[in-house]
């Protein structure tokens, strides 16, 4: 399977601000996706991080808030924007390969907003 | 709406026993259904199923999935104190542009005694 990076791996944050998390896989990769988890929940999918367009959000989600990138096969970005203490969760990015549809997840960023 | 249903919530039991993890489901367009193992930030991949009847096994973990009834099995026996987690279960499905994001069950976060 991919080997897949996150940065940074926590962070500690002003409510109004905003960070970006950066996920790296190594090699080339079909499908890019971020996720929420929320302190005690389990993952919520943010939306599909579409090569050369625009993110598809699930609903409850929007791009002003949660801004993605993905200008190439390995790499994505998400922002989080204006961050409120509700934002507070682990993020995680998580990847397919190839055809099977396995999906695997990186290391997961820990955002807790003050 | 979708919606993916673990049982039990929580479990506890001594080293050595035998555990069996409950998933059900009920979506649209099922294409597969996935298991994970939590233990800090990251979910590990465990199986991925798509075909009814088919036991998928690695060690002392084994699973099975039945289409016709809607619902897998994750089986741990000879429980050790590493096997402590949460355990996820994840269904994907297929959509017009390709592969869709997980939707994830609650999790069963199992404790072994030693």
């Amino acid at each position: 399977s991919a080997v897949i990076s996150q940065k940074p791996s926590r962070d500690i944050c002003q409510r109004g601000t905003s960070l970006t998390i950066q996920c790296q896989v190594d090699s080339q990769v079909t499908m890019m996706f971020w996720y929420r988890q929320q302190p005690g929940q389990s993952l919520t999918l943010i939306a599909t991080a579409n090569q050369g367009s625009e993110a598809t959000y699930e609903s409850g989600f929007v791009i002003d808030k949660f801004p993605i990138s993905r200008p190439n096969l390995t790499f994505s970005t998400l922002t989080v924007s204006n961050m409120s203490p509700e934002d507070s969760s682990i993020y995680l990015c998580s990847v397919i390969s190839g055809g099977a549809y396995e999906q695997y997840f990186g290391p997961g960023t820990r955002l807790t907003v003050t | 709406e979708d919606k993916v249903v673990q049982s039990p919530l929580s479990l506890v039991v001594h080293e050595g026993d035998t555990v069996t993890l409950n998933c059900s489901y009920e979506v649209t367009n099922f294409r597969s259904l996935l298991w994970y193992k939590q233990e800090k930030k990251a979910p590990t991949f465990l199986f991925m199923l798509t075909s009814s009847g088919i036991e998928k096994k690695s060690g002392r973990l084994s699973s099975i999935l039945d289409k016709k009834e809607l619902f897998s099995i994750l089986n741990i026996t000879a429980t050790q104190t590493g096997d402590s987690a949460v355990y996820l279960c994840a269904v994907g499905m297929y959509s017009g542009g390709g592969a869709d994001g997980l939707t994830f069950g609650k999790g069963t976060h199992l404790i072994i005694q030693p």
